[in-house]
């Protein structure tokens, strides 16, 4: 099985733009989660989506927002960057039935905000 | 907000010789699982535990879960110049909303000295 794409693989944005992010899970699986990595902050949950629906959430502002479309892939939108931005996002796929669940992540896209 | 402390935050060590990492958490959780990131790039996973579980093994690695001690341990054998990357653990939360989401540790820095 093929795994976890992201597109594109870095970005350079400057403040006050938007950005899209892909993500295409592993096939057959139904939840794509999305992950923000800073080095001061870590890796932080942005949000969850399983059949086309967001079913999780972190504690990020509204800008953060996402979406699923009918064959499980995912995007990410952040509106008016800043440059705290900046930061590997990675997503996440697995099953999304049960909560014992592993899940695989992709190569990640390096946004850089300007 | 981050669910664990991982322990050392950085270990240097000579290929053959053994790499333990620790884990510890604050809240119930369902599962913990361990992965490795390599020069920032994406997680690749390497063990998952359920709470019910004591302990695991997979080929080199071995990782223990104390739930009443909140604390789990990633053992690493005869270690390789190849296992030099980042080893994060997390958890996924019992109950609640919890699918899809897992709290990330600061992560240990594993060098490995040929």
């Amino acid at each position: 099985k093929a795994g976890v794409t992201q597109t594109p693989r870095y970005l350079i944005k400057t403040r006050g733009q938007q950005v899209t992010l892909s993500c295409s899970p592993i096939s057959g699986h139904r939840s794509v989660s999305w992950y923000q990595q800073t080095p001061g902050q870590g890796l932080q949950f942005l949000f969850e989506y399983f059949s086309e629906t967001q079913r999780n959430k972190g504690n990020f502002p509204g800008r953060f927002s996402g979406r699923q479309f009918s064959n499980s892939r995912s995007e990410m939108n952040v509106s008016t960057l800043e440059l705290g931005d900046s930061a590997l996002y990675l997503c996440a796929s697995s099953s999304g039935l049960v909560r014992t669940d592993t899940q695989y992540f992709g190569p990640g896209t390096r946004l850089t905000v300007l | 907000s981050q669910q664990g402390e991982e322990d050392p935050q950085a270990l240097s060590i000579q290929e053959g010789e053994n790499a333990t990492m620790n884990c510890s958490y604050k809240t119930s959780i369902n599962n913990l699982q361990w992965y490795r990131q390599n020069s920032g790039r994406g997680l690749v996973h390497l063990i998952l535990i359920r709470s019910n579980e004591r302990e695991k093994h997979s080929g080199r690695l071995r990782v223990t879960l104390d739930t009443s001690k909140k604390s789990s341990s990633l053992l690493i054998t005869a270690s390789r110049a190849a296992d030099t990357a980042s080893y994060f653990c997390a958890t996924g939360l019992a109950g609640g909303t919890s699918y899809g989401k897992l709290t990330f540790g600061q992560g240990t820095i594993l060098t490995v000295h040929p």
